[in-house]
């Protein structure tokens, strides 16, 4: 079974830094596309970065560009977040998340099809 | 930047009554398009992929259908482990990102 295992969350002052660790079991994770998406507390879903699985490329939201990184390190099947210069704003559960892909007759179509459980960032002094 | 728009935001349902959920893109996605359901305290489940194929194991009283912008999640027969929030999602080609909706609550009439 596919299980992904979210790590590093906690309390956080604004301005300050946190590296939150997603572990991956069951499958081939260097195979694998993976990303972070967030809910704030009683908000809807927001996708935040992800990492693609040949290539290293690297994407993120514009709500985190330029202050988060994301990493992977496929010998220990663990995809990272690193978050710097906090702010209120990124309070979240944030979850880990294995891309899925098919190919429709017309169209390549990709998804989050396995999650963690998530890992609790809360910002405030 | 895409916007996913999901209409109503809350449902309100009976038990064996048919649910049908709404979700509208400012432009055309084609098929990139996901439906999840999320109960309180837990993460997300994938239920639909490619505007109309169920994920695995995903019960057959779950479709979605649509294509382009404008796309339905249909629950035929609302059973009492239905009741939930569903997420449609769209994925932009390049830059690769993913845009959810806001969410439309299922809740008991």
């Amino acid at each position: 079974d596919v299980q992904l295992l979210e790590s590093g969350g906690g309390l956080v002052q604004p301005g300050g830094s946190l590296r939150l660790s997603c572990a991956a079991s069951g499958f081939t994770f260097s195979s694998y596309a993976m990303s972070w998406v967030r809910q704030a507390p009683g908000k809807g879903l927001e996708w935040v970065s992800g990492f693609g699985s040949i290539g290293g490329s690297t994407h993120y939201a514009d709500s985190v560009k330029g202050r988060f990184t994301i990493s992977r390190d496929n010998s220990k099947n663990t995809l990272y977040l690193q978050m710097n210069s906090l702010r209120a704003g990124d309070t979240a559960v944030y979850y880990c998340a294995r891309v899925g892909y098919s190919s429709l007759s017309t169209v390549d179509v990709y998804y989050f099809d396995s999650w963690g459980q998530g890992t609790l960032v809360t910002v405030s002094s | 930047e895409t916007v996913m728009t999901q209409s109503p935001a809350t449902l309100s349902v009976s038990p064996g009554e048919r649910a049908t959920l709404s979700c509208r893109a400012s432009q055309s996605v084609s098929s990139n398009l996901a439906w999840y359901q999320q109960k309180p305290g837990q993460a997300p489940r994938l239920l639909i992929y490619g505007a109309s194929t169920r994920a695995t194991g995903i019960p057959a009283r779950f479709s979605g259908s649509g294509s382009g912008t404008e796309f339905t999640l249909t629950i035929s027969s609302l059973q009492s482990e239905d009741f939930a929030v569903y997420y449609c999602q769209q994925y932009n080609n390049w830059p690769p990102t993913w845009t959810f909706g806001q969410g439309t609550k299922v809740e008991i009439k």
